[in-house]
């Protein structure tokens, strides 16, 4: 168990339609990071956001949007859903730098039908 | 930009046999290496990481590393393999210049025979 904790655990839903995961970070952890992971695109880093404040974009898409609250846990808002979209979205959290360890989530497989 | 090349995308080795997982990278910067595994259904473990310092890193489960700057690689050993190692491994780049996002590699399944 890494501490990050991601829910819901599966999320299956239609085309054009709009969904939320959460997550929240292991306890003293101020980044977290977003990356999907699907079968055509690997591994990809979505989004960072460092105690709050939006810190690296990666291959985040404009219908995708993030964001990190005053509590420090941060949810992934996907928008007008498409087929493509179906994959595993992992969080993963740190300390602070880049040498830290970043810890990840089970994920939150979301299916579109 | 980083990348990171994994030479192999299925690697089969019988129980008790060397692994050896191959990974190139691609940085302008000095680079941080990191080694993931996913189980089935699982999101991803740290097995070992490099920043600086001793270029050999000795991480989880047995595991090692070795960072070679001159053939710009961070291959993945271990000694002898148990059937437990049967899983998805990762190989992925960060630096510490402003860019610390983990790119990662396309993953490499490694089977066990037993």
């Amino acid at each position: 168990d890494s501490g990050v904790t991601q829910t819901p655990k599966h999320l299956i839903t239609a085309t054009g339609q709009r969904v939320t995961l959460r997550c929240s970070p292991r306890s003293g952890d101020l980044s977290v990071y977003w990356y999907q992971q699907s079968l055509d695109q690997g591994l990809q880093f979505l989004i960072q956001y460092y105690n709050g404040e939006e810190r690296a974009k990666g291959n985040i898409l404009e219908r995708f949007s993030a964001q990190q609250f005053p509590d420090l846990h941060s949810e992934l808002n996907l928008s007008s859903l498409e087929l493509g979209d179906s994959a595993l979205y992992f969080c993963a959290s740190s300390v602070d730098t880049s040498t830290d360890t970043q810890y990840f989530g089970p994920g939150t497989r979301l299916t579109v039908l | 930009a980083q990348s990171v090349t994994q030479l192999g995308s299925h690697v089969s080795v019988s129980e008790g046999a060397l692994v050896l997982l191959r990974c190139n990278y691609s940085s302008s910067v000095p680079p941080y290496l990191f080694w993931y595994v996913q189980y089935p259904n699982q999101g991803l473990q740290l097995l070992l990481k490099y920043t600086t310092g001793a270029t050999l890193v000795k991480g989880i489960n047995g595991f090692e590393a070795e960072f070679k700057k001159s053939e710009t690689s961070f291959h993945l050993t271990k000694p002898s393999a148990h059937m437990s190692d049967a899983a998805e491994y990762f190989c992925a780049v960060s630096d510490n210049f402003g860019n610390e996002k983990l790119t990662f590699g396309t993953g490499t399944r490694l089977t066990i025979i037993p």
